[in-house]
């Protein structure tokens, strides 16, 4: 158990539809990083927060958003869905802005299915 | 940029074999460097960072890598490979500023007995 809990652990909706996918980062990690896990994409990248702060961008889409609140947890929203985002969906949080140490704890993955 | 190519998507070995995923990083600044886990619908563990001190960092699971600059190589080994080593494996890499890490496409390795 990495200490990182991610909610839904199922999602299923219908393309045009929005979804929040919520997550806890482990107690006293400062940074949450969302990751996007597809057959055809591999895994990617997409967003970082630090301390309720965006610092990194990666291949995200504009119709996904995300944000960290200040208790910590942080929450990724996907709008107008669309087939190819079904995707398993990962949060990782580390202690560290960044640097050496910058070792990414993820949890279990939300899996998001788009009819 | 920094990036990783992990030479081979699918490794095949038999139990108690030697095990060999191969990881090769582009950075231009001095790299740190990762390998994770990920077990069938599991998130992914760490198993061994390489943040520039020893060149052979051990890990988890009997699991060890080489970092080899000249051949921009980081390498993952085991002596005898176990049928609970089966799962996907990850190379990723960082560095000092980044704020981010950059995954290769994964290797999954097969265990036969």
């Amino acid at each position: 158990d990495s200490g990182v809990t991610q909610t839904p652990k199922h999602l299923i909706t219908a393309t045009g539809q929005r979804v929040t996918l919520r997550c806890s980062p482990r107690s006293g990690d400062l940074s949450v990083y969302w990751y996007q896990q597809s057959l055809d994409q591999g895994l990617q990248f997409l967003i970082q927060y630090y301390n309720g702060e965006e610092r990194a961008k990666g291949n995200i889409l504009e119709r996904f958003s995300a944000q960290q609140f200040p208790d910590l947890h942080s929450e990724l929203n996907l709008s107008s869905l669309e087939l190819g985002d079904s995707a398993l969906y990962f949060c990782a949080s580390s202690g560290r802005l960044a640097g050496a140490y910058n070792e990414q704890f993820f949890g279990p993955g939300t899996r998001l299915t788009v009819l | 940029a920094q990036s990783v190519t992990q030479l081979g998507s699918h490794v095949s070995v038999s139990e108690g074999a030697l095990v060999l995923l191969r990881c090769n990083y582009s950075s231009s600044v001095p790299p740190y460097l990762f390998w994770y886990v990920q077990y069938p619908n599991q998130g992914l563990q760490l198993l061994l960072k390489y943040t520039s001190a020893a060149t052979l960092v051990k890990g988890i699971n009997g699991f060890e890598a080489e970092f080899k600059k000249s051949e921009t190589s980081f390498h993952l080994t085991k002596p005898s490979a176990h049928m609970s080593d089966a799962a996907e494996y990850f190379c990723a890499v960082s560095d000092q500023w980044s704020n981010d890490m950059r995954f290769g496409a994964g290797t999954r390795l097969t265990v036969k007995p």
